[in-house]
Parts: C-alpha cells; structure tokens; sequence
C-alpha cells in the first residue's frame, strides 16, 4: 500500500510569489490534514480537511489555504510568500476525523528568498 | 491550555541505556496522546498512542506511562539501540481534532 505522497519534495521560491502543494493520502483515506514544521515553532497544525470540507484550522493568516478533492487528494497553497514561510509542509492522512492514527508524508521543503 | 510542554530538549544515551522523555499539559478536554518518531529527511511516523483511560501501554521496548492527575505522560526507551536516535514528538488531541505537538527531543544512542 502506498504510503502518503507529497509534491514536490523540495521547492525555491521568492518573496511575494505563491506556491501549491500537492497531497495524495493513503488510498482509502479520506481526512487529511497539514503542518507547518520550523526548528523554531516545531509542528504547527495548519488545516484539516474531510469529504471535501475544511474541518479544522489552525492558527495562519489567510494567505495559507488549502482545498481537497473529491478522490481525498489535498492541495494547499501560500500566496505572498515572506520569507518566514521557509519550512517544511507536512501533510498526513487518515481513515477519518476520528481522532485516530495520521499517517505522514516525507514532505515538501519550502524555501523563500 | 492548548499547549505540550515537552522536555529535554535533547538526549544523548549509551547503547542500552533507557531515555525517558516527559510531556505536559493543560488542557484537560485531550484524550489522546500519542508518540511521533521523525527520522532526518522523512515526515513523522507514530510509535505507540495512549488514552486517558489507562496508565501505562508497552508496545515492544517503547512504553507510554500516563499519570493523569498530573496533566504527564512519558515515553521510555528500552534497551536503547543507535538506530532509535531520532527526534521524538509527544502530542495531544481531543475529539478527533487537531493534533498539539511538543516541541521535540532529539535523541542520540551511542554505540
């Protein structure tokens, strides 16, 4: 079984550009989630999405948003990047919102100039 | 309230030597606590999860005591091998809600 794949891996970007992301779960899951990693806030909850709905968001200005689409695929996107935006976006997947295990991708390594 | 307070920060340990790595929290509403193991390069993978409704879950040589009067959990390490040095996160959630992490130890198991 695949595991949960994120596009791309690694991406350079400039100040006031915008970027998406692309998040494919595991096959069968239909909730998946993002985070914000950084060495100086750790793993910050983005968004949460299920059956095509935002269910949960965290704590973001509204440049960073994200949709999902009817086969569960996620896609997030940051417009006007700053150069705080540098991190590593992490997406995870599960069966549902249950509170049950997320299961990670490797991540997209952001890095704005 | 929403907060993980994880420490230390970093761990270094002899091969077979027991890291104990400490959480805490405030918020009372959490009923699931689980242990992530990030390895450099790949996204967090979960160790072993545990509920409120139990104080201590082993999986393996990773065990989960959870003292809940004091808001604390703990992950120890058995028999600690080189290839478990890793960054280790403790988290929170509660009603299937977002996932609340600690900050991350760093352990390092020598030969």
């Amino acid at each position: 079984k695949a595991g949960v794949t994120q596009t791309p891996r690694y991406l350079i970007k400039t100040r006031g550009q915008q970027v998406t992301l692309s998040c494919s779960p595991i096959s069968g899951h239909r909730s998946v989630s993002w985070y914000q990693q950084t060495p100086g806030q750790g793993l910050q909850f983005l968004f949460e999405y299920f059956s095509e709905t935002q269910r949960n968001k965290g704590n973001f200005p509204g440049r960073f948003s994200g949709r999902q689409f009817s086969n569960s695929r996620s896609e997030m996107n940051v417009s006007t990047l700053e150069l705080g935006d540098s991190a590593l976006y992490l997406c995870a997947s599960s069966l549902d919102p249950s509170g049950g295990e997320l299961f990670f991708g490797e991540g997209s390594r952001l890095t704005v100039l | 309230q929403q907060q993980v307070k994880q420490s230390p920060q970093s761990l270094i340990v002899q091969k077979g030597g027991i890291p104990i790595i400490n959480c805490a929290y405030e918020n009372t509403a959490f009923d699931y606590f689980p242990w992530y193991q990030q390895f450099p390069g790949k996204g967090p993978a979960l160790l072993i999860a545990i509920r409120p409704d139990v104080s201590e879950k082993k999986e393996g040589r990773f065990t989960i005591s959870f003292n809940k009067s004091a808001k604390q959990f703990s992950l120890h390490i058995m028999d600690s091998q080189p290839g478990d040095s890793a960054t280790y996160f403790c988290a929170a959630s509660k009603e299937g809600g977002k996932l609340i992490f600690g900050q991350g130890t760093e352990l390092s198991v020598k030969p």
